[in-house]
């Protein structure tokens, strides 16, 4: 099984500034990694796939970059509605699984 | 419009069993893989089960194997996952999800907002 770690847990960030998020795969996994958005009693969001191809309806502040095991997800400046947790997925080998996701909380 | 809508959530005993049920809308079931994924609190998200679009072929993560099972009734549109001798390692929001499918694997593309389940005494 691919172990997904994220870092850090948590990232306190001020709106408007730059968010970065880090995602290891315990084995390369290509570019097959995808990103979710998830807020509070709402249904998660699918953000990028691919590594870096933004998902339908996803604003362009939102980049993805990284492959093998190493990825990023960028919120290039953060707005209110992007506060939440951030979670990544491999798709590379079965089973699938997630990273213990990334809260980006108000600075 | 793609919407999952969950229910069968709530307050269980150890031992005991609950039926999660996820009626979908704005697409047909029957073209799509489907699966469930919980998240315990504090925990990440974990995929525990997933059917093909015909129901053919399912998968069970190992830590609820021989105790949930994944169904669908594709002419009501909707999944189920019958979870049986229950334990508090399985408090989790349960999420209904879409399945995408891409060349090596799959993505989550559309979610439901969860059922939650809560296996106490």
């Amino acid at each position: 099984e691919i172990v997904m770690t994220q870092s850090p847990a948590t990232l306190s960030v001020s709106p408007g500034e730059r968010a970065t998020l880090s995602c290891r795969a315990s084995q390369s996994i290509s570019s097959d990694l995808a990103w979710y958005q998830q807020k509070p009693g709402q249904a998660p969001r699918l953000l990028i796939f691919g590594a870096s191809t933004r998902a339908t309806g996803i604003p362009a502040r939102f980049s993805g970059s990284g492959s093998g095991t190493e990825f990023t997800l960028t919120i290039s400046s953060l707005q209110s509605e992007d506060f939440a947790v951030y979670s990544c997925q491999q798709y590379k080998n079965w089973p699938l699984t997630f990273g213990g996701g990334t809260k980006v909380e108000i600075k | 419009e793609v919407q999952l809508l969950e229910s069968g959530g709530g307050l269980v005993q150890p031992g005991g069993s609950l039926r999660l049920s996820c009626v979908a809308s704005g697409f047909s079931l029957s073209t799509y893989t489907m699966s469930w994924v919980r998240q315990a609190p504090g925990k990440g998200l974990e995929r525990v089960a997933g059917s093909t679009a015909d129901g053919g072929t399912t998968f069970h993560a190992d830590s609820v194997k021989g105790r949930f099972t994944i169904s669908r009734d594709n002419f009501k549109n909707t999944l189920h996952l019958e979870m049986n001798s229950l334990r508090a390692e399985d408090t989790a929001l349960y999420y209904c999800a879409k399945n995408r499918p891409l060349q090596s694997g799959l993505l989550f593309d559309y979610w439901g907002q969860g059922t939650l389940v809560t296996v106490a005494s």
